[in-house]
C-alpha cells in the first residue's frame, strides 16, 4: 500500500536555527514527490517537485532533496515568516492516469524571533 | 488571477441536511480534485475528474457525489450530512496529471 509519513509532527525553532523535515514514503513506482506549504486557514501552496533520487531544488531558505525512500526539506536560518505546516505528497507512476496524490500528515513548523 | 475559488468558506449543517460545495477554476485546467483534511491527518482524496463529463472515486468517496459538466466547475454534493463529514474540504486543479495541483482556500464544514 502506498504510504507517506512525515516527521516530526511539530517543530519549534529559534530564528536562525537551521533544521530539516523528513518525509518517508512507500510507493509502487514514484512519478513525483511534491512539497507544499500551508498557512492557517489557507489551502496548500506548491513549493517543489522532485522526480528522481539525488535531485535537489532550492527556493530562498528552503532546499528539498530526494532519495529512494525519503525526502528532506532543509530550512536554513529560518525566519518567523517561515512558520507554517509543510506537507509532503507522492504521486505513483502506475494505475494513476488521474494524477492522484497521497499526502503525509504534515509537519507544523513554528519559528520564534 | 483568481485561480481556484471555493464557496462557501464556512457552513454549519444539521444531521441529515444536504448541501453542495462549489469549486470553480479560471485556468482552463482539465484535472480537478476534492480532498478533505481532518486534524492531524493528511489530505484524503474524495473524488477527481480528468475532464468535463469524466469523474472517478478517490480514497474516501462514501457519502459524497460529484459532477463535471464544464471545465471550470466541479461541485461536491453531500446528500445526507453526518457528523463524520465535519472537516475542511479543499478543491484543487492542474493542467495535466504530472504537474503540481493548485488549491483553493477551503470550505470549513461542521455538522451538528
Amino acid at each position: 500500500e502506498d504510504q507517506v509519513t512525515q516527521s516530526p509532527e511539530a517543530l519549534r525553532l529559534q530564528e536562525g536555527e537551521s533544521s530539516s523535515l523528513n518525509c518517508s514514503y512507500t510507493v509502487s513506482g514514484l512519478r513525483g514527490l511534491f512539497w507544499y506549504r500551508q498557512d492557517p486557514g489557507k489551502g496548500p501552496e506548491f513549493l517543489f517537485t522532485l522526480y528522481s533520487a539525488g535531485e535537489e531544488k532550492e527556493k530562498e531558505r528552503l532546499k528539498a532533496t530526494l532519495t529512494k525512500k525519503e525526502s528532506f526539506l532543509h530550512i536554513t536560518a529560518p525566519k518567523p515568516e517561515d512558520s507554517a505546516t509543510y506537507l509532503c505528497a507522492v504521486q505513483a507512476l502506475i494505475y494513476n492516469q488521474g494524477g492522484k496524490l497521497i499526502f503525509g500528515q504534515g509537519t507544523e513548523l513554528s519559528v520564534k524571533p | 488571477n483568481a485561480g481556484v475559488t471555493q464557496t462557501p468558506k464556512f457552513r454549519i449543517l444539521k444531521i441529515g441536511q444536504s448541501m453542495t460545495l462549489q469549486c470553480t477554476q479560471d485556468m482552463n485546467h482539465n484535472y480537478m480534485y476534492w480532498y478533505r483534511q481532518d486534524p492531524g491527518m493528511g489530505l484524503k482524496l474524495i473524488y477527481y475528474s480528468v475532464g468535463a463529463g469524466i469523474t472517478d472515486k478517490g480514497e474516501v468517496p462514501n457519502g459524497y457525489n460529484v459532477s463535471r459538466s464544464t471545465t471550470e466547475d466541479f461541485p461536491l454534493r453531500l446528500e445526507l450530512a453526518a457528523p463524520s463529514q465535519t472537516s475542511v474540504y479543499f478543491c484543487a486543479s492542474t493542467r495535466d496529471a504530472t504537474r503540481p495541483q493548485h488549491f483553493g482556500d477551503g470550505t470549513r464544514l461542521s455538522i451538528l
